[in-house]
């Protein structure tokens, strides 16, 4: 089955910095690839994704670039503030697949 | 706020006891989703339905057991419950269930004394 690797497990920036997160992904058949921000005491809130036939995709702040050969992607975050502090997830999914193979996530800090 | 609804929010109960968790999907979400997710730890897929059909099944304990009705609700059975079943439980739902944006609920935070 698909296994998704995530680095780092924890991420300290300034506010004002920039913070790139990392995923690996087993399965060449995964071709759906969302990122999810997950704040204390709440469910996990989709932020952006991208599917295999797009390299890059960027919404104001947040980008998530994909590498289908390396079998990997990126979250980065650009001028980080201190409301981005929480864990991120991502997750890999197969075209004809339910199930969501998820990272171990990523706790963001941002210090003022 | 996601459109998906879990209850109840918390649950504390004793070993050996049985619970039942419940979850509505988004409006026009035919497929829900549940995961486990203990203290300090990721998501883990638990088992999938779609329009009342299981579809995918994860790392879920025998001792789990789930179901969707005809009104697309889902009920998550845990029985005989263990110390280590605390954890916060998730629910999400997506449209056709393949390939495609999870939307996640609240949880259900379950505390086993």
């Amino acid at each position: 089955g698909e296994n998704v690797e995530q680095h780092p497990s924890t991420l300290s920036v300034q506010e004002g910095d920039s913070a790139v997160i990392k995923c690996t992904y087993s399965d060449s058949a995964s071709n759906y690839f969302p990122w999810y921000k997950q704040e204390l005491g709440k469910g996990p809130q989709l932020i952006i994704d991208i599917r295999s036939n797009v390299g890059e995709k960027k919404d104001q702040r947040i980008a998530v670039t994909l590498n289908k050969t390396a079998k990997h992607f990126s979250l980065h975050i650009t001028e980080t503030q201190p409301e981005d502090s929480a864990v991120y997830f991502c997750a890999a999914i197969g075209r004809n697949a339910g199930k969501s193979t998820f990272g171990d996530g990523t706790t963001l800090t941002v210090k003022p | 706020d996601s459109g998906v609804t879990q209850t109840p929010k918390h649950l504390i109960t004793a070993t050996g006891q049985r619970v039942t968790l419940r979850c509505s999907p988004r409006s026009g979400d035919l497929s829900v989703y549940w995961y486990q997710q203990s203290l300090d730890q990721g998501l883990q897929f638990l088992i999938q339905y779609y329009n009342g059909e299981e579809r995918a099944k994860g790392n879920i304990l025998e001792r789990f057991s789930a179901q969707q009705f005809p009104d697309l609700h889902s009920e998550l059975n845990l029985s005989s419950l263990e110390l280590g079943d605390s954890a916060l439980y998730f629910c999400a739902s997506s449209v056709s269930g393949r390939g495609e944006t999870q939307y996640f609920g609240p949880g259900t935070r379950l505390l086993v004394l």
